[in-house]
């Protein structure tokens, strides 16, 4: 079973509101991920988290906070978002990450944000 | 330069036709390679991961060629369910919790 779930699917959030999107798997996957994807462009990766540690942050401004409460889910805390902030985000997971090996990557449906 | 370049179509195709499109990477350090499927306003589904000797999984078959820095995918027997953009993706040794991603070839595929 390669699922990824997100909760939720849609949210419309003024900028001056805190929100939280989350992420669930159960395959046991030890790396997950946060993307973003505007229309018509691929996914850009904003955060990569491996065996609950942050790995990579792609740069990612500090009104965007990720957090890995354990294995099995990931959250994307939101606070002060911008109007250019909306968009799909996606998350991902995969068997791990890193070690010189490399792993197919699954994602959850994403959660579409407008920030208005 | 893009490091990972795809035509973006649409290519148009006739139901039961086999279209082919191809992907270019610059980074010669490029080891995994993949490609995703993504519907309109859906989630990159992965479709196949593209090994040095080439593989098929049913009506795909994927195809790559270091020397000429770049992979293929091919679909025999088009289905109108094969409509969706087609993601190539491709991981670096020196970072292999980044996918590279391509912007993505649009497949039609008309009655």
């Amino acid at each position: 079973d390669t699922e990824v779930t997100q909760t939720p699917k849609h949210l419309v959030m003024g900028m001056t509101n805190k929100k939280s999107l989350k992420c669930e798997q159960h395959m046991g996957h030890r790396a997950m991920y946060w993307y973003k994807q505007k229309a018509k462009k691929p996914p850009e990766l904003m955060f990569v988290y491996s065996y609950e540690k942050l790995s990579i942050n792609e740069s990612v401004p500090s009104r965007f906070s990720p957090e890995c409460p354990n294995s099995s889910l990931l959250n994307l805390h939101l606070h002060a978002l911008q109007p250019e902030d909306s968009a799909l985000y996606l998350c991902a997971s995969s068997q791990e990450e890193g070690g010189g090996a490399v792993y197919e990557q699954y994602f959850g449906p994403g959660t579409r944000l407008t920030v208005t | 330069r893009k490091e990972v370049e795809q035509d973006p179509g649409p290519f148009n195709v006739p139901e039961g036709a086999t279209v082919a499109f191809n992907c270019t990477y610059s980074n010669s350090a490029s080891q995994s390679f993949f490609w995703y499927r993504q519907d309109c306003r859906k989630e990159p589904k992965l479709l196949m991961s593209v090994y040095s000797s080439g593989n098929e999984d049913g009506r795909f078959t994927a195809q790559l060629n270091r020397a000429s820095q770049y992979i293929s995918l091919l679909i025999r027997d088009s289905k109108l369910s094969d409509s969706a953009t087609y993601l190539c993706v491709v991981t670096t040794t020196d970072s292999w919790g980044k996918l590279q991603f391509g912007a993505g070839t649009q497949v039609v595929v008309t009655p």
